[in-house]
């Protein structure tokens, strides 16, 4: 599996702000993954980070609301850019390990963003 | 495409009784299978996966799931429910060579003692 941790764990922001959200692992990973999960729904990819390239974005997302940085491979960060209440999610990063014959996603415990 | 169907928003199941969470899937091609429980103000915990091989599948905390490729089933079920598995269950899907990850809506399970 992985150690993931996040920063911070939730937080309450103005509309108009942008929040960023920090991602850690134990341990050296290639892939790395932005989740949101809105209230009461499932998990949507917002998009893939590997060290040292541009992040790909998944349809409906785009770079300017939701950069990333992925600046080695343990550490990556989501931001949140001039935040709607629309966007008051849980995000969630995951890492992709190799197990049992093909790799698996472990996920982080969540950043829960409510946006006023 | 590839999908993921979770026909129950909950599933109701008293202490000790065994239970089944659905999900059926649609892929394109080989998938695997995954399945991730999350707790409340908690992220999503790996449980299982079916890559090949045995269509029963055993994983943490006494859940197997069982691969049906004809029903493109692969539901999970553990033998005697406890009250601590009470929860927010995903199903997931992808290709193989694939890294992304397609995930249900979610079953919540209630257990009660």
């Amino acid at each position: 599996s992985a150690v993931i941790s996040q920063k911070p764990s939730r937080d309450i922001c103005q509309r108009g702000t942008s929040l960023t959200i920090q991602c850690q692992v134990d341990s050296q990973v290639t892939m790395m993954f932005w989740y949101r999960q809105q209230p009461g729904q499932s998990l949507t990819l917002i998009a893939t980070a590997n060290q040292g390239s541009e992040a790909t974005y998944e349809s409906g997302f785009v770079i300017d609301k939701f950069p990333i940085s992925r600046p080695n491979l343990t550490f990556s960060t989501l931001t949140v850019s001039n935040m709607s209440p629309e966007d008051s999610s849980i995000y969630l990063c995951s890492v992709e390990r190799a197990s049992g014959g093909a790799d698996t996603q472990y996920f982080g415990p969540g950043t829960r963003l409510t946006v006023l | 495409a590839q999908s993921v169907a979770q026909p129950e928003d909950q599933v109701n199941v008293a202490e000790g009784n065994p239970l089944t969470v659905k999900c059926t899937y649609s892929v394109s091609g080989n998938p695997y299978l995954f399945w991730y429980v999350q707790y409340p103000n908690r992220g999503l915990q790996f449980l299982l996966k079916y890559i090949t091989g045995d269509n029963l599948v055993k994983g943490s905390y006494g859940f197997e799931a069982e691969f049906n490729k004809s029903q493109t089933s692969f539901h999970l079920k553990k033998p005697s429910a406890l009250v601590s598995d009470s929860a927010l269950y995903f199903c997931a899907v992808r290709l193989s060579g694939y890294s992304t990850l397609t995930f249900g809506k979610g079953t919540m399970l209630l257990v009660s003692p």
